[in-house]
């Protein structure tokens, strides 16, 4: 059964430095999604991308974060300068059918642990 | 903003016994999603309820949504070792963004 995928499934990182996560959605899905997990806490979402462009983000995607999609499988998250605060687990998400359609169920991948020291 | 509780937070059930988990939400919701999570792993979806009166059944688990109430229940039907995860719901407020709620860390013992 077709899966999404992320790497890597760990990374430690200094306070400042740059890390990209990366994501393979599911092969035919159209709609992608960031989110985050602070340990013990709830799923919060970071941000959505259709169409080779942001749809929707959070006031937690501040100008520290980006996304892309360089070619036609992956899908980035990039933090630029690390925070302690970000330490997480980042998951992503894909879906074959947008927000509103009747059919539409994002599929998540088995996510990032991110730990700023 | 659509905000999403669930209680309860923690529960801890026997085998065999049956137990409901209800979730809450503070605005209309165009649907709302169940999702599994075992520690450390990620987020799989069980349920999407679509509509006022709407059920479904997978198995020992079975959630239903009411509208007119904004609430959820998530139905666990002669629990199983195998059922121990954190269950969360999550709605959606005509956006791309799903509300997570608290989630619920259900642990089923002998």
């Amino acid at each position: 059964e077709p899966e999404v995928t992320q790497t890597p499934s760990h990374q430690v990182t200094q306070m400042g430095q740059e890390v990209i996560l990366r994501c393979v959605p599911i092969s035919n899905h159209l709609y992608f999604y960031w989110y985050r997990q602070i340990l013990g806490q709830k799923v919060e979402f970071l941000v959505s991308f259709y169409n080779n462009e942001i749809s929707e983000k959070s006031e937690i995607f501040d100008d520290q974060f980006s996304v892309e999609r360089p070619d036609g499988s992956n899908f980035t998250l990039k933090i630029r300068s690390t925070k302690l605060e970000d330490s997480a687990m980042y998951f992503c998400a894909s879906s074959d059918w947008g927000p509103g359609d009747p059919q539409e169920t994002q599929y998540f991948g088995p996510g990032t642990r991110l730990l700023v020291l | 903003e659509l905000k999403v509780e669930q209680n309860p937070l923690f529960l801890s059930m026997q085998e065999g016994k049956n137990y409901t988990i209800y979730c809450n939400y503070s605005t209309t919701s165009d649907r709302l999603y169940w999702y599994r999570q075992d520690p450390g792993k990620s987020l799989e979806s069980l349920f999407v309820l679509l509509s006022n009166g709407a059920v479904k059944q997978e198995g020992r688990l079975m959630a239903s949504l009411d509208t007119k109430a904004r609430l959820s229940t998530l139905h666990i039907t002669a629990a199983v070792h195998d059922l121990s995860a954190t269950y969360f719901c999550a709605g959606r407020e005509n956006t791309d963004k799903l509300i997570f709620g608290t989630g619920t860390r259900l642990q089923v013992f002998p």
